[in-house]
């Protein structure tokens, strides 16, 4: 069974401030995406990572991938209270359909 | 351009009866998912379609779950008998790649909240 361990659960932080949220899943995989919650809203696709050393960038956001050390990061920089949502990675097996989630990050942005 | 249509939005039913979920997914995607999300948690899969055909149904908790897409555009997850533990948001999501190959992202609906009393 792959598993997706997330870690922060939880992220406050100030605006202007940087902070990297991880991704570690179980079992080999070369296909790992991240997506955005908003509160009572769906999940909106943001990066798409398909080999190791994949590093994609949009706005204050940067996702990397590292699949020999299984584990994706999303990195934030000079955060601003509209990135306040929950973030989840999600893996996908070499075998199978499914996306396997992760927990999520609730990441709130304060003054 | 139209998305991932969900209907209803919530849903209330009380134990023992039956509901019906609605997906409408892009026009053209060939993959088509359901997800459950608890509160507070991430999406856990449930079933996965290829145009008609169901060629993943690992993830429904029971056989009180059944889903359906016989024309291989619109599908319905049909739950009977509802329990208390079937309340959480149904996802549906949609893709134009076959599974999770190509690296095509799913794209998600805003998804049904049931809540069985």
């Amino acid at each position: 069974e792959l598993k997706v361990e997330q870690n922060p659960l939880f992220l406050s932080m100030q605006e202007g401030k940087n902070y990297t949220i991880y991704c570690n899943y179980s079992t080999t995989s070369d296909r790992l995406y991240w997506y955005r919650q908003d509160p009572g809203k769906s999940l909106e696709s943001l990066f798409v990572l398909l080999s190791n050393g994949a590093v994609k960038q949009e706005g204050r956001l940067m996702a990397s991938l590292d699949t020999k050390a299984r584990l994706s990061t999303l990195h934030i920089t000079a955060a601003v209270h509209d990135l306040s949502a929950t973030y989840f990675c999600a893996v996908a097996a070499n075998s199978g359909y499914a996306l396997n989630f992760g927990k999520g990050t609730s990441l709130l942005v304060t003054p | 351009g139209a998305g991932v249509s969900q209907s209803p939005r919530y849903k209330v039913a009380k134990r023992g009866q039956d509901v019906a979920l609605r997906c409408d997914p892009i026009s053209g995607h060939v993959s088509l998912f359901w997800y459950q999300q608890a509160l507070g948690q991430g999406p856990e899969f449930l079933t996965y379609f290829q145009n008609e055909a169901q060629l993943d149904k690992s993830g429904l908790p029971s056989d009180r779950f059944f889903a359906e897409r016989p024309e291989g555009s619109v599908s319905t997850l049909k739950i009977q008998r509802t329990q208390q533990e079937d309340s959480a948001v149904y996802l549906c999501a949609s893709s134009l790649a076959r599974g999770t190959g190509e690296g095509q992202p799913q794209h998600f609906g805003d998804g049904t909240r049931l809540s069985i009393l």
